[in-house]
């Protein structure tokens, strides 16, 4: 079966770092196109960030320069790090595949780990 | 790329026939998929690549559409299917709807 387990959320102060993992079964990360996507409590889904199958990574503009992802190939694992979180990061944080085809789809997803960025 | 849905919120019954609308606010061919979303779960691919069924979704959900304007239509409408639909471009840097929420 098919999985994705994130990890990592917590409540952290403004201004504080925190850092995310996906744990992934039954794919492999390292041939994937492997996603963060966030969702605001009430709110809908923004796009976070992805690191492609060649390693190359990219941002949504709310967070270049503050996260970055990576990877771990002997774990099979994404992560996401988080510097100078703010208040409006606060959300649920996915782990997803993205398939290379037309519309490049989200297949998989894992359940989410919440952060919240309060003081 | 913004993507509008509309409406954003609708009521309907069982049996009903719905119909979703999403447009992107430039050209994206048919680089458009549609996602089911329920309270506390994670999105649940429907249709990708505008029209084509994901494997295991029910045959009543089907999608049409290109270059900006889509539509998400519910032929049947089932107690499993009260939910939030987003729609998401993936003709540049991914970007979602705000989403339509199906209620009773």
């Amino acid at each position: 079966e098919v999985q994705l387990v994130e990890s990592g959320g917590t409540l952290i102060r403004p201004g504080g770092s925190l850092g995310l993992s996906c744990a992934a079964s039954g794919l492999t990360v390292s041939n994937n196109y492997m996603n963060w996507v966030r969702q605001a409590p009430g709110q809908g889904l923004e796009w976070v960030s992805v690191i492609y199958d060649d390693g190359a990574t990219f941002y949504a503009d709310s967070v270049r320069g503050r996260f970055t992802i990576s990877r771990d190939n002997s774990r099979n694992t994404v992560y996401l790090q988080m510097n100078s979180l703010r208040a409006d990061d606060t959300a649920v944080y996915y782990c997803a595949r993205r398939l290379y085809m037309t519309g490049e789809p989200m297949d998989i997803w894992g359940k989410g780990t919440t952060v919240t960025v309060s003081s | 790329i913004q993507m509008t849905q509309s409406p954003s919120s609708l009521s309907a019954s069982l049996g009903d026939r719905v119909i979703l609308t999403c447009r992107a606010s430039q050209t994206i061919s048919t680089h458009l998929n549609w996602y089911q979303q329920k309270p506390g779960k994670p999105p649940k691919l429907l249709i990708y690549a505008a029209s084509s069924l994901q494997s295991g979704v029910p045959s009543r959900f089907s999608g049409s559409g290109s270059g900006t304007d889509f539509t998400l239509t519910i032929s049947s409408l089932q107690p499993e299917d009260f939910a939030t639909y987003f729609c998401q471009q993936g003709y540049s840097a991914p970007t979602f709807g705000g989403g339509t929420k199906v209620e009773i």
